[in-house]
């Protein structure tokens, strides 16, 4: 079936350093893309997007890059904070279509 | 901000029983989801909806009946609890299919 999936599992930054995490996708029809950061005991939180006609977005230390030849997009955190360290999922849905799949996530600790 | 809101905040069930999840939204939102989440595993659709009375399989349904009353009210329905469903269940709701999510605070259940 349709899959998403996600590298790295776990990913151990020093603090103000980059941290990037990449994810592949199978169906070409997958237009919207979004990030989700799951800090412990708490719900997955929305914090970048990107849609199929952009390249690259931009906010608040935080940038998305999409090649949608290569069916591949990824997240890079700039100078990365202790607050940083969550849990990350990546997904891909179509739009109009009710499937979001998600990867399996990529936890992130930012050593002080 | 969009709220969802679950109940209860967890749960300890016996094997066999019967156990049922609620979620209400405010955001006016057509589409409701039920997730599971697993180490390992990130999140996996159990039952959609995209009106009321009406709900959907998702990817992994088996063992799950789901009903949405209302459009603000989705509910998860174990009739036979089971070992294997001892897991974190997120609520989600999004205005379309396949746009930004909005999970609620989710349910840690315990079936023992």
């Amino acid at each position: 079936g349709e899959q998403v999936e996600q590298l790295p599992s776990i990913l151990r930054v020093q603090e103000g350093s980059s941290a990037s995490i990449n994810c592949t996708y199978e169906n070409s029809a997958s237009n919207y893309f979004p990030w989700y950061k799951q800090e412990p005991g708490e719900n997955p939180k929305l914090i970048i997007d990107i849609r199929s006609n952009m390249e690259r977005k931009q906010t608040q230390g935080l940038i998305v890059l999409l090649d949608k030849k290569a069916k591949r997009f990824s997240l890079h955190i700039t100078d990365t904070q202790p607050g940083d360290s969550a849990m990350y999922f990546c997904a891909a849905s179509e739009t109009g279509n009710y499937k979001y799949v998600f990867g399996a996530g990529t936890r992130l600790k930012v050593i002080a | 901000e969009a709220a969802v809101t679950q109940s209860p905040r967890s749960k300890v069930a016996v094997t066999g029983g019967k156990v049922t999840l609620s979620c209400h939204q405010t955001n006016n939102h057509d589409y409701m989801y039920w997730y599971r989440q697993d180490t390992g595993h990130g999140l996996r659709l159990i039952h959609y909806s995209y009106v009321a009375d009406s709900t959907e399989k998702g990817d992994i349904p088996d063992g799950y009946k789901a009903s949405r009353p209302s459009q603000e009210n989705f509910s998860l329905i174990l009739e036979l609890a089971s070992l294997s469903q001892t897991a974190v269940y997120f609520c989600a709701s999004s205005d379309w299919g396949g746009n930004t999510l909005y999970f609620g605070a989710g349910t840690r259940l315990s079936v023992l």
